[in-house]
C-alpha cells in the first residue's frame, strides 16, 4: 500500500515550457487535491476532483488544468510555466471518517522555473 | 469565505517547556479544524482533529468557538516536535473534504 504517489520529485523548467505533474493514490478515495506551498503563504488549493468524472477550481487555478483519469489518478498540467509557478506541489487524496475528512498527502514535487 | 491565520511563522523553545502554536480562524457557519505536521524530509500528516478530542503524540488542542482560535499545545516540548505546523479548517457539507490552510509555523526544540 503505497498511499499518494507522485512524480517527478524534482523539475527544472524554462519559462514557457510544459509538463505534467502525476499524481496516483491506491486507497481507493472518491477526493483528490492540488495543492501549491509556499514560503509564508501554507498551502493554497489549486484544484480538486470530489470524484471520478468531475474537478473544480480552487483558490489559485490560474496557470494550470488538471485531468481526473480515473479514480486513482488526478494530473496537474502546466501549460506555460513561469517564474511565478515555482514552487513545491502536493497531490492528495482524502476519505470520509467519523463525520470528517481527512487527508493523506504525496511526497511533493519540487518545481523551479527559470 | 473561510480564512485560517497563524501568527508566528517560528517558534522556538527549549526541551521540557510547553509550547503553544496559535491558529485563529474566521468562517460563518460551524467548522471542523485540524492540525497538520510535517517533520523533516516526510511529507505532511494529520496530527489531530479537534473532533476527536485526542491527544496525539502529547499534543492537544481545544476548539474555541467564543474566540473562533484552535491553538496546538504540549506541556512538555521535546526535540522530534521541530517541524512544520499547519492548522486547517473544513467548512463541511457538499466542499468535499477541501480544506483552508494557514501559513503554518516552524517550531524548533532546542536541547
Amino acid at each position: 500500500n503505497a498511499g499518494v504517489t507522485q512524480t517527478p520529485k524534482f523539475q527544472v523548467l524554462k519559462t514557457g515550457q510544459s509538463m505534467t505533474l502525476q499524481c496516483a493514490q491506491d486507497m481507493n478515495h472518491n477526493s483528490m487535491y492540488w495543492y501549491r506551498q509556499d514560503p509564508g503563504m501554507g498551502l493554497r488549493l489549486i484544484y480538486y476532483s470530489a470524484s471520478e468524472g468531475t474537478t473544480d477550481k480552487g483558490e489559485v487555478p490560474n496557470g494550470y488544468n488538471v485531468s481526473r483519469l480515473n479514480k486513482r489518478e488526478f494530473s496537474l498540467r502546466l501549460e506555460s510555466a513561469a517564474p511565478s509557478q515555482t514552487s513545491v506541489y502536493f497531490c492528495a487524496s482524502s476519505r470520509l471518517r467519523a463525520l470528517s475528512y481527512e487527508q493523506y498527502f504525496g511526497p511533493g514535487t519540487r518545481l523551479t522555473v527559470t | 469565505a473561510q480564512r485560517v491565520t497563524q501568527p508566528e511563522k517560528l517558534l522556538s523553545v527549549f526541551k521540557g517547556a510547553p509550547v503553544e502554536l496559535k491558529c485563529n480562524y474566521s468562517y460563518s457557519g460551524s467548522p471542523e479544524l485540524f492540525w497538520y505536521v510535517q517533520y523533516s524530509r516526510q511529507r505532511l500528516q494529520l496530527l489531530l482533529r479537534h473532533i476527536s478530542r485526542e491527544s496525539i503524540k502529547g499534543f492537544t488542542a481545544d476548539l474555541n468557538k467564543g474566540e473562533t482560535s484552535f491553538h496546538l499545545k504540549k506541556p512538555f516540548a521535546q526535540e522530534e516536535d521541530s517541524a512544520m505546523y499547519y492548522c486547517a479548517l473544513w467548512a463541511g457539507g457538499t466542499s468535499y473534504g477541501k480544506l483552508t490552510f494557514g501559513q503554518g509555523t516552524i517550531l524548533t526544540v532546542h536541547p
